[in-house]
């Protein structure tokens, strides 16, 4: 049973715009919602999380939008630039249970100059 | 400088040899894990360790082994490795059982010919 899907696989923005990324879950007892960021050659990164008490948290040009009816949530890059060009993963998780720690497939995004 | 220092950063190995890859980390979390990333298939958590003395299956454990037998190293041994285990493998750790940020090593890449 696939928990997590994130969407699109990869994606092309021209610098300037907006980059969004979409993750969908199946498990309600799921209660911290981050996204990763991974450059080419290293380990992915935290970015940016939320918790299910709020529907939306911004950090300079990134902001994570929750839909918990939905049992979806996003990644939003404002104001794109070549330097965000990275995958990106979500992957939420229950924190009583750590072990169960579950990523999506990866967005490769790439932001043209 | 803090952090999680894994070993080698890459490595070819003939299939059926044993190989161990290493993982320290200084900054004292209890919870440490394995994964496994292939093109696609994002994430893949193979053994998790939640505290030292203690370890756990994740998703993809078969062919793999770990031990923890302090808080600081968690290596991953390959019994007799095939083509299949072909991959990057991240050691990743967190402060504690039940808080949400996962720090990454920069990864080991595997090929098994």
């Amino acid at each position: 049973q696939q928990q997590v899907k994130q969407s699109p696989q990869s994606l092309i923005v021209q610098k300037g715009g907006i980059s969004i990324i979409n993750c969908a879950y199946e498990n309600t007892a799921f209660d911290y919602f981050p996204w990763y960021q991974q450059f080419p050659g290293k380990g992915p990164a935290l970015l940016i999380a939320i918790r299910p008490d709020v529907s939306e948290k911004k950090e300079g040009r990134f902001t994570i939008s929750f839909n918990k009816s939905a049992k979806q949530f996003s990644l939003h890059i404002m104001d794109s630039q070549p330097g965000d060009s990275a995958t990106y993963f979500c992957a939420p998780w229950e924190e009583t249970s750590g072990s169960r720690l579950t990523f999506g497939e990866g967005t490769q995004l790439t932001v043209n100059p | 400088i803090a952090g999680i220092t894994q070993a080698p950063t890459s490595q070819i190995l003939a299939a059926g040899r044993r190989m161990t890859l290493r993982c320290t980390q200084d900054m004292r979390h209890n919870a440490m894990y394995w994964y496994r990333q292939d093109l696609g298939l994002g994430l893949r958590l193979i053994h998790y360790s939640n505290t030292a003395g203690t370890t756990g299956k994740g998703e993809v454990p078969d062919g793999y082994s770990v031990s923890r037998a302090n808080t600081d190293d968690f290596p991953l041994t390959l019994a007799s490795a095939v083509p299949s285990q072909t991959s990057v493998y991240f050691c990743a750790s967190r402060r504690d059982f039940y808080t949400g940020e996962l720090f990454f090593g920069e990864g080991s890449r595997l090929t098994v010919l």
